[in-house]
């Protein structure tokens, strides 16, 4: 059974300050996402990283995945309060049909 | 060009009794996937329908069912709700291709209460 871990569970800091936040397995992922999802609604995909050792950068948002493709970060420069909300990473299944998900970072960020 | 949308918003049911959720897939995907995310977790995966069909099926009970119509839109049922089955209920719509690269676009999600 694949699964994804994420940590920390829960990230408050002030507005500025710089994170990192991170999803790991023993399994080998062909591929890894990143979505954010908001109170009441859906999560919404950031990024699809699907080399090991890639390094995508999505404004102050930094991805990596890891070279053994076990693992992900996601760094954020200079937090802004838009940023918050549940951080979740997900990995395709065995069958490639569909995401298994980690349990999620929330993060808050106070003005 | 509308995005996946769900119905109802929110729902309360007693234990016992069955519900429908209802889902529309954003337009020109033809792939509905249901999830299901309890309080402080990530969603799971219930299954996917293509071609109205269930064609994968994560770990759970006989008691979760679906239909996929010819225009792609869903329907998600369970039966008997037990306290457990409190939940955001999600729906994901995608384009069927091969490979990992495949990008899913969730709807807002019913949230079922059951009492």
């Amino acid at each position: 059974t694949q699964l994804l871990e994420q940590s920390p569970q829960f990230l408050s800091i002030q507005e500025g300050e710089n994170l990192t936040v991170y999803c790991n397995s023993s399994s080998v992922f062909s591929s890894l996402q990143w979505y954010r999802q908001e109170p009441g609604e859906g999560p919404v995909l950031l990024v699809t990283v699907v080399t090991g050792g890639e390094v995508k950068k999505l404004k102050r948002l930094t991805f990596q995945f890891g070279d053994a493709r076990k693992d992900s970060s996601l760094h954020i420069t200079a937090a802004q309060p838009g940023d918050t909300g549940l951080y979740l990473c997900a990995g395709p299944d065995n069958y490639g049909q569909n995401f298994v998900f980690g349990p999620g970072t929330r993060l808050s960020v106070l003005p | 060009d509308a995005g996946v949308t769900q119905s109802p918003t929110h729902l309360i049911k007693t234990r016992g009794q069955q519900v429908t959720l209802r889902c529309s897939p954003k337009s020109g995907h033809d792939t509905v996937s249901w999830y299901q995310q309890a309080l402080g977790q990530g969603p799971q995966f219930i299954f996917q329908y293509y071609e109205e069909e269930e064609r994968q099926r994560g770990n759970f009970p006989d008691r979760f069912s679906g239909h996929q119509y010819p225009n792609y839109s869903s329907e998600l049922n369970v039966n008997a709700l037990l306290l457990g089955d409190s939940a955001l209920y999600l729906c994901a719509s995608s384009l069927e291709r091969r490979g990992d690269f495949r990008v899913q676009y969730f709807g807002p999600g019913t949230r079922l209460t059951v009492l």
